[in-house]
């Protein structure tokens, strides 16, 4: 079955950066892309941007652009989101989830809380 | 401000019919862009629960129904259960914000 394992829960500092990981397991990990959604205490969803397993293609959300990267290892099926310079409103749960080519999420991780605190 | 409106809250009682609407614009829904539902029970990840426009996953019930009209589309829960309250978030495309998926501000759903 479809499983996307997400690392857990992270702290950091403001200016800090962090490194979410999302192993996928049962399927092909090129055949699919990987999307990242945070969402906020108490808010809604919102989409940080798109990664290609197949080729390393990305797209992200003009709000983050210049301080998140999105990477894939296919030799371990796994993706990676790296938020930098984060300020506390980056604090959230952050979600990866399979991307469908035909523009849906299938299948989502359990989420990893980052909290950013001083 | 999302992309997407969608109401930030509906009840209804156990058995009854509710409907949460999703309005967009030109540029996302009315270009024709497929729309998708999700629920989030509390405390877990998001669900796929309607995909492009109508269809549901294998395990989804056929309580759950979505539909797509112009530059909106609802989803209907009908034999409301309480283990229906959850937010629900419909989610499409916009060409106008280079390529990038759109969510609504999610819908709480109360089952009273």
């Amino acid at each position: 079955q479809v499983q996307l394992v997400q690392s857990g829960a992270e702290v950091k500092k403001p200016g800090a950066s962090v490194k979410v990981s999302c192993k996928a397991s049962g399927y092909t990990f090129t055949s699919y892309g990987v999307n990242w959604v945070r969402q906020a205490p108490g808010q809604g969803l919102e989409w940080m941007g798109w990664i290609s397993a197949y080729n390393g293609n990305t797209n992200y959300a003009q709000k983050l652009q210049g301080r998140v990267t999105m990477t894939t290892d296919t030799s371990t099926s796994t993706a990676y989101m790296e938020l930098r310079s984060l300020r506390s409103d980056d604090t959230a749960v952050y979600y990866c989830a399979r991307w469908d080519s035909s523009g849906y999420l299938d299948y989502w991780g359990q989420g990893t809380l980052v909290t950013v605190s001083s | 401000q999302s992309v997407l409106t969608q109401p930030p809250s509906v009840s209804g009682a156990p058995g009854q019919r509710v409907t949460i609407s999703c309005t967009g614009s030109s540029s996302n829904i009315g270009a024709g862009y497929d729309v998708h539902w999700y629920q989030q029970l509390p405390g877990t990840a998001p669900k796929l629960l309607i995909y492009a426009n109508f269809n549901r996953p294998s395990g989804v019930p056929d309580r759950f129904s979505g539909s797509k009209s112009g530059t909106s589309a609802s989803l209907a829960i009908t034999g409301l259960q309480a283990e229906d309250e959850a937010d629900y978030y419909c989610q499409s495309y916009d060409s106008s914000l280079s390529g990038h998926v759109v969510f609504g501000g999610g819908t709480k759903l109360t089952v009273l």
